[in-house]
């Protein structure tokens, strides 16, 4: 599995834009790069995904450099409810859709 | 649409016991995923059902675990006997099988299992 790098922890004020960063530079050309939230004491629940184009929903922005060697999950404005541990992770290929967490970043909100 | 339920929320059990959990995905989801995920870590997957065959369980400890989905649907994840490292929150998501990486998984709240 494409293995992807990101920081262990962030702080973010509430309202002010957050940026979370994500490395993943042995990615493959059939890897989706996937963005998941989890939130204290329940299971991760999805962000949103992308293969070569930035993407927008409900939740967040997905900026993906152009050599898809990287990405930055964009939360437009952080709330509390955001506080939360955000894992990067590729997916493609015939892994149907196996999902392979690392780490994580911990995101701290500020009131 | 209704989520992906797991049973029980909580369960303590002593070490060398066995334990059962059970999950039923959403509806028309064909691949289900039992995660481990213990305190501090990331979740790890446990096995992976497409339909009711097995497609991943690399890191399934076959001697204590076990894992059916019958008639594609429900699962069950067992663990006998159980040991104290075993101690963590069990993870059961589904999703469509759109096969590759294009699709959303969707996971349960999770039974947090305790061996003393």
């Amino acid at each position: 599995d494409a293995k992807t790098t990101q920081p262990n922890s962030m702080e973010s004020n509430e309202e002010e834009p957050v940026h979370l960063p994500c490395n993943h530079s042995t990615i493959s050309g059939t890897d989706y790069i996937h963005w998941y939230r989890q939130l204290p004491s329940q299971g991760p629940e999805y962000v949103i995904h992308g293969l070569t184009s930035n993407v927008n929903n409900r939740m967040a922005s997905l900026a993906i450099a152009e050599d898809r060697k990287s990405s930055t999950l964009i939360l437009h404005r952080a709330t509390l409810r955001d506080a939360a541990v955000y894992y990067c992770i590729l997916t493609g290929g015939t892994s149907y859709g196996k999902l392979t967490f690392g780490q994580g970043t911990i995101l701290t909100v500020h009131p | 649409e209704a989520g992906v339920a797991q049973s029980p929320r909580y369960k303590i059990i002593e070490k060398r016991q066995s334990v059962a959990f059970w999950c039923n995905p959403i509806s028309g989801h064909a691949t289900l995923y039992w995660y481990q995920q213990i305190l501090g870590q990331g979740p790890k997957l446990l096995i992976q059902f497409q339909n009711n065959g097995v497609v991943d369980d690399s890191q399934l400890p076959k001697d204590r675990f076990s894992a059916e989905r019958l008639k594609g649907v429900d699962s069950t994840l067992k663990i006998q006997p159980a040991k104290l490292e075993d101690s963590a929150v069990y993870l059961c998501a589904s999703s469509r099988p759109t096969g590759g990486g294009n699709t959303e998984a969707f996971f349960g709240q999770g039974t947090r299992l305790t061996v003393v």
